[in-house]
């Protein structure tokens, strides 16, 4: 099964880390952890991705531990406007992504 | 420019009626996607195109049709549809397919009602 578990919700304060768990036993050598979130009436946005090592940008840091089968989004400083659906995605290269349930992220003021 | 673009962003129809959705992008990405999604789930993947081609259709009904007429464009047009086809449609894009460290750029979606 190519589809990730993820906590059906999660809450956090503004200005305080997030940490976004994912788990992804059953994952293959070559594929990449994709993580996307859904703003309210949006699309779904990129957020970050990567293989093995950890990595950040200026949205957020990935966390991917040693044997693979598990990753955590880290957002440092939440704030009101993470609030959002976030998705953890095994990309197969197998020619799409796919989503699973997401993470429905609440920031409280 | 990284945006995709789609239009309109609100339908009604009937179920007798047809009508398109249409989807743009001009960032040179060869590879377009069609997701459906019902609300409080995930996108689910309807089509995708790779070179103008259909590459992928995921068992999707046939009053569902969807066109590339050229690298920029995709349409869905949409025919005799059901009540249960009411949801937001989202077009994708990437700059290849089949590669895993691509990413998806998405459009803000078509929110679709059947009545």
């Amino acid at each position: 099964d190519a589809k990730t578990t993820q906590p059906n919700s999660m809450e956090s304060n503004e200005e305080e880390p997030v940490h976004l768990p994912c788990n992804h036993s059953t994952i293959s050598g070559t594929d990449y952890i994709h993580w996307y979130r859904q703003l309210p009436s949006q699309g779904p946005e990129y957020v970050i991705h990567g293989l093995t090592s950890n990595v950040n940008n200026r949205m957020a840091s990935l966390a991917i531990a040693e044997d693979r089968k598990s990753s955590t989004l880290i957002l440092h400083r939440a704030t009101l406007r993470d609030a959002a659906v976030y998705y953890c995605i095994r990309h197969q290269g197998a020619q799409k992504l796919v989503f699973g349930q997401g993470t429905r992220l609440t920031i409280n003021p | 420019d990284t945006e995709v673009t789609q239009t309109p962003k609100h339908l009604v129809m009937g179920m007798t009626n047809k009508k398109s959705l249409k989807c743009e992008q001009h960032m040179g990405h060869r590879a377009m996607y069609w997701y459906k999604q019902k609300a409080k789930k995930p996108p689910e993947l309807m089509f995708v195109y790779s070179y103008e081609k259909l590459s992928i259709n995921e068992s999707v009904p046939s009053r569902f049709s969807p066109e590339c007429p050229n690298s920029s464009l995709l349409n869905l047009h949409l025919h005799a549809l059901q009540p249960e086809d009411s949801a937001l449609y989202l077009c994708a894009s990437s700059r290849f397919l089949g590669v895993t460290n691509e990413k998806l750029f998405f459009g803000s979606g078509t929110q679709l009602s059947v009545l």
